[in-house]
């Protein structure tokens, strides 16, 4: 069974350009997550969609946004780049029962982004 | 300003010994924890969960503790070995609402001495 598949795995920007993630999640699974990594802040919660709706958001300012497909692939795009936001930003997904039923999340390697 | 990296704190323990690694978290209302190991280079790695109505759970090799009362959550990795160096991660969430929205801990940098 494929894990969370992410790409790019590398990728180099300059300020003010904008950028596109973008991660298959494990086969069955309909909720996907993504976060930020930084030696600074660790790890944060960006958001998380579920059938196509973002069900979950954190305190990320409005330049970085996501959307789920119907086969729950999931893009995460960040415009306006700013060297603050190098970091690792790692999807994972989730076999995502009823309201109630959190469950174990499965993180892909990530895509490391450098803003230069 | 200049950003400055996280210091994690670090645990060294010498191979075959049990590791502890602690976690205090810092919502009541959190009701799901979760252990995750981070290799380098990698992403997070799922080790074991544990659900506020429990107090204690056992998996392969690990234990997770709960403690409500001061909110504080322990790892005990039972005769460590070198594959164990990671850094590890815990992570709270509150279910009330729906999905997944884990606030991760700092993090403990684990280093297992042959």
């Amino acid at each position: 069974k494929a894990g969370v598949t992410q790409t790019p795995r590398y990728l180099i920007k300059t300020r003010g350009q904008q950028v596109t993630l973008s991660c298959s999640p494990i086969s069955g699974h309909r909720s996907v997550s993504w976060y930020q990594q930084t030696p600074g802040q660790g790890l944060q919660f960006l958001f998380e969609y579920f059938s196509e709706t973002q069900r979950n958001k954190g305190n990320f300012p409005g330049r970085f946004s996501g959307r789920q497909f119907s086969n729950s692939r999931s893009e995460m795009n960040v415009s306006t780049l700013e060297l603050g936001d190098s970091a690792l930003y790692l999807c994972a997904s989730s076999l995502q029962g009823g309201v109630r039923n959190t469950g174990e999340l499965f993180f892909g390697e990530g895509s490391r982004l450098t803003v230069l | 300003g200049e950003s400055v990296g996280l210091h994690l704190p670090t645990l060294s323990v010498q191979e075959g010994d049990n590791s502890i690694i602690n976690c205090a978290y810092s919502n009541s209302a959190s009701d799901y924890f979760i252990w995750y190991k981070q290799e380098s280079g990698k992403g997070p790695q799922f080790i074991i969960d544990i659900r506020s109505n429990m107090d204690k759970r056992q998996g392969q090799r690990v234990t997770v503790l709960l403690n409500k009362t001061v909110k504080h959550l322990s790892l005990q990795i039972a005769a460590t070995q070198p594959g164990d160096s990671a850094v590890y991660f815990c992570a709270e969430n509150i279910s009330a609402g729906g999905g997944n929205k884990l606030t991760f801990g700092t993090g403990t940098q684990l280093k297992v001495e042959l």
